[in-house]
Formats: structure tokens, C-alpha cells, sequence
């Protein structure tokens, strides 16, 4: 499968800070990015996608960034809220497949 | 919105025996479907790609004959581990793409734990 991997398996943030998740793919032919927030026992949920011809995307709270050059991808969740707490997983996808990345784990201290 | 139904949620088994596991899509129609597996504190791996009518594509390094893969009709695939070992407890989401730019949703997930 694709390589697809996040810097920090671990983030702590305060309630009401800014969150910033980050992910480094590895596969250039990529053209479709998903972020995805999977609580315990759960399956994954979508947060919010983005095309490769496109830099930036924003959502309700959530903005992913696409750096096509360095081959990087990010999530920022604005004023992070203990509901936000989970694992969040991106995935990249060349064709037909999604391929995962390793999952940050967030925790937002109240 | 879009939704898989995933069954059954938590299954305990024992060794040797077979576990079906069952994703639907509920309110559209899924030509194509995503098997995954993830183990505690991992990512999910894809292991196979199911589509309707014909023969699922699997990942390298998953078994076919291990893992068999049933998509039968556009709103049903199945996932069936056969001769399951303790090795094969793990969680299974599946996956089916939407639409083109509605993306992908996931079941909710089986937790398999063979005793």
C-alpha cells in the first residue's frame, strides 16, 4: 500500500485552543485527501476532504491545508472542544483505494 | 446522509470456526466496497476492495482463501473469516464510496476476539 504518516502520534491542547494536526504522504500521484476523527470502538467519521487541486479547504471549525510540494497535509480545528478528543486518521487516495496514516491522538484538556 | 450498517458490532469466536460479518449500505447504492482492518492503537489497512458482481481485489498480503470477500447485490458485501485464530482478533470496518464528491463513509465497525 501507499506510505502515508503523521509527525505527532500525540497531541494535548486546552479546551478552547487551536489544534493543529499534520500528516506527510509519500505518494505524488495522490489527488484526493480525507481527514477522518475515529472515537473508541467506533468506525472512522468523515471530517473534511480536499483535491489535489486545491490548497486549502475550510469546514465548520476545520480547515485542511495541502502542501503538494512537500508532499504534507494538515488539520486545524479551531476553539477545540473536549467533544474533539479522538484519534484522527488522513488518507490519500491515487485511484480506487484509500490508503491511512498512522493517527494522532488528540486529547483536549477541559 | 449516506450510512453503512455494520453487523454485527462485537463478536466472540472460537478457534477454528467461521465469523460473517455484514455491511449495508442503507440509502444508496454501493457498486464498490472497502475492507479494513485495524488493530489497537494502529491505523487501518486496507485489505481488500469489493465489487459487486465480480471478484474482490485483495491487498497484498491478505489471504483470499482466509478472508473471503461476497458482494452480491449493490447494498450488501460480506466479509467472512474462516478457521479463525486468536491472530485474526482485530476491529473490520468497512467502506463504501458515495459519490464522487460526497466521499467515502464507514460502517461502524466489528470487534472480532477469538478465544
Amino acid at each position: 500500500g501507499e506510505s502515508v504518516g503523521l509527525h505527532l502520534p500525540t497531541l494535548s491542547v486546552q479546551e478552547g485552543d487551536n489544534s493543529i494536526i499534520n500528516c506527510a504522504y509519500s505518494n505524488s500521484a495522490s489527488d484526493y485527501f480525507i481527514w477522518y476523527k475515529q472515537e473508541s470502538g467506533k468506525g472512522p467519521q468523515f471530517i473534511i476532504d480536499i483535491r489535489s487541486n486545491m490548497d486549502k479547504r475550510q469546514g465548520q471549525r476545520v480547515t485542511v491545508l495541502l502542501n503538494k510540494t512537500v508532499k504534507h497535509l494538515s488539520l486545524q480545528i479551531a476553539a477545540t472542544q473536549p467533544g474533539d478528543s479522538a484519534v484522527y486518521f488522513c488518507a490519500e487516495s491515487a485511484g480506487n483505494q484509500f490508503y491511512f496514516g498512522t493517527g494522532t491522538s488528540l486529547t483536549v484538556i477541559p | 446522509g449516506a450510512v453503512v450498517s455494520q453487523h454485527p458490532s462485537w463478536v466472540i469466536c472460537k478457534s477454528g470456526t467461521s465469523v460473517k460479518i455484514e455491511c449495508r449500505s442503507l440509502d444508496f447504492q454501493a457498486t464498490t466496497m472497502f475492507w479494513y482492518r485495524q488493530f489497537p492503537k494502529q491505523s487501518l489497512m486496507l485489505m481488500a476492495t469489493s465489487n459487486e458482481g465480480s471478484k474482490a481485489t485483495y491487498e497484498q498480503g491478505v489471504e483470499k482463501d482466509k478472508f473471503l470477500i461476497n458482494h452480491a447485490s449493490l447494498t450488501l458485501s460480506t466479509l467472512t473469516v474462516t478457521s479463525a485464530h486468536p491472530e485474526d482478533s482485530s476491529f473490520y470496518i468497512c467502506s463504501a464510496r458515495v459519490s464522487t464528491n460526497y466521499g467515502y463513509t464507514f460502517g461502524s465497525g466489528t470487534r472480532l476476539t477469538v478465544v
